[in-house]
């Protein structure tokens, strides 16, 4: 069965750290993996798009890596600020244009 | 360059009712799809529409329409409303067909259904 899931569910952190949300996904067959920032009552931005041959994808603080043996993606947020405040969401397309979402991680940053 | 719009950014009906929601692409691009977005389900496909056909359908039951006009612009339709229909309903526009290429979103119409 086609599935994504991501992990954790929530997170809360300070400004100014760190974060990696993580994405699992059982997609098949695979065709590309895509990053989204959705804020509180606002349509989901991407933030990268990774196909199979691409591990590493950069967007300013973000970094999405993907291992498409593992099946697995991370997101990583660097030196995070307020405005990171946000759900975040992994989708996976197969190549028969099948669209899977994933639930989310909702990102808390405080001061 | 103007983005995705979406009309009207809040409804209500009851149900049994029926509604149109209406999407307005980025300027040049051609291919429209539809998205429901539920607490409970997240986020989940409902069509795609590229030259006024639709390409590609969601699992949704048939109270769930759509169209493309020749301008790019879509409506969807939704019939004889649940309360389950009570939804953020989002629109995306890419350039062209398929999901290699970047989608923008709308910002959504809110449906609720008493």
């Amino acid at each position: 069965k086609n599935q994504v899931e991501q992990s954790p569910q929530s997170l809360i952190i300070l400004e100014g750290k760190n974060c990696t949300l993580q994405c699992n996904y059982t997609v098949s067959p695979f065709s590309n993996l895509r990053w989204y920032k959705q804020d509180t009552g606002r349509g989901p931005v991407s933030l990268t798009i990774m196909t199979f041959s691409e591990n590493t994808k950069s967007n300013g603080r973000y970094t999405a890596t993907l291992d498409a043996d593992t099946k697995q993606s991370s997101l990583h947020i660097t030196a995070s600020q307020l405005s990171d405040s946000a759900s975040y969401i992994c989708v996976v397309t197969t190549s028969y244009d099948k669209v899977i979402f994933g639930p989310g991680t909702s990102l808390s940053v405080i001061p | 360059k103007a983005g995705v719009t979406q009309t009207p950014r809040y409804l209500i009906k009851t149900r049994g009712q029926q509604v149109t929601l209406s999407c307005s692409p980025i300027s040049g691009h051609r291919s429209v799809s539809w998205y429901q977005q539920t607490p409970g389900q997240g986020l989940q496909f409902l069509f795609e529409y590229f030259s006024e056909t639709q390409r590609n359908k969601g699992n949704f039951p048939g109270r769930f329409s759509g169209r493309q006009f020749s301008n790019s612009r879509s409506e969807m339709n939704v019939s004889t409303l649940e309360l389950g229909d009570s939804a953020l309903y989002l629109c995306a526009s890419s350039i062209t067909e398929g999901y290699d290429n970047e989608q923008f979103f709308g910002p959504g119409t809110r449906l609720t259904v008493l």
